[in-house]
């Protein structure tokens, strides 16, 4: 079974400060793993999706990798701003019919 | 936007109750998904849908049952509600991540059960 973990639950960082949340995984047989936004009171907004042949994507001042071997992902997140301020979940695609397992999210707090 | 749309977004009801919380999309994807979220255990996949009336059980299906008659609606049914389904559930549809594509997530139903 896919367990999925994100270090650390929470974070807080000054405006400017770029930072790295984390996110491991115990199958490395994925097809593709998933970084998501989370407001509070709303539903998920899909970052970044690195497929599994993929070490890495970008998308402005996000960029994820993905490790397969190590069973890891990582998200990283240049010259934070007070907007970034968000859970952030990782999702890995495993099995059959395209299902998701989740992390329980790393809450980010980006102060002025 | 995705369009997907989920109804009712807010929901107060009495232990022992059924509840039927659905969610309709306008983007005729495969795929349709009905997640819960809780405090500590993130989202947890209650039922998935990989086809009109092809359904099939995830890791939390005990005291839920899910149709799906049309392509674009999937519907989530607690047969008889507990506290312990308090939760805020959420829909997810694709058109099937085997490929690379993205899933896209509906706002949220908050059902509490009191």
């Amino acid at each position: 079974k896919q367990e999925v973990t994100q270090i650390p639950a929470a974070l807080s960082v000054p405006e400017g400060e770029n930072l790295v949340l984390n996110c491991s995984f115990t199958d490395s047989a994925i097809y593709n793993l998933q970084w998501f936004r989370q407001d509070p009171g709303k539903g998920l907004t899909s970052l970044l999706l690195i497929q599994s042949s993929q070490r890495e994507q970008t998308s402005g001042r996000l960029n994820a990798s993905l490790d397969k071997s190590s069973g890891r992902s990582t998200l990283y997140i240049a010259a934070s701003q007070p907007g970034d301020s968000a859970t952030y979940l990782c999702a890995a695609y495993t099995g059959t019919a395209s299902k998701l397992t989740f992390g329980t999210g790393t809450r980010l707090q980006v102060t002025l | 936007d995705a369009g997907i749309t989920q109804s009712p977004r807010h929901k107060v009801t009495e232990t022992g109750t059924p509840v039927t919380l659905r969610c309709h999309q306008t983007e005729n994807h495969r795929y349709m998904y009905w997640y819960r979220q809780d405090p500590g255990h993130g989202l947890r996949l209650i039922h998935y849908s990989y086809g009109v009336k092809d359904t099939d059980k995830g890791e939390v299906s005990d005291g839920y049952s899910v149709s799906r008659s049309k392509t674009e609606d999937f519907l989530l049914t607690l047969e008889s509600a507990t506290s312990s389904q308090t939760s805020v559930y959420f829909c997810a549809i694709s058109p099937g991540t085997d490929s690379g594509n993205t899933i896209y997530f509906g706002e949220g139903s908050w059902l509490t059960v009191v």
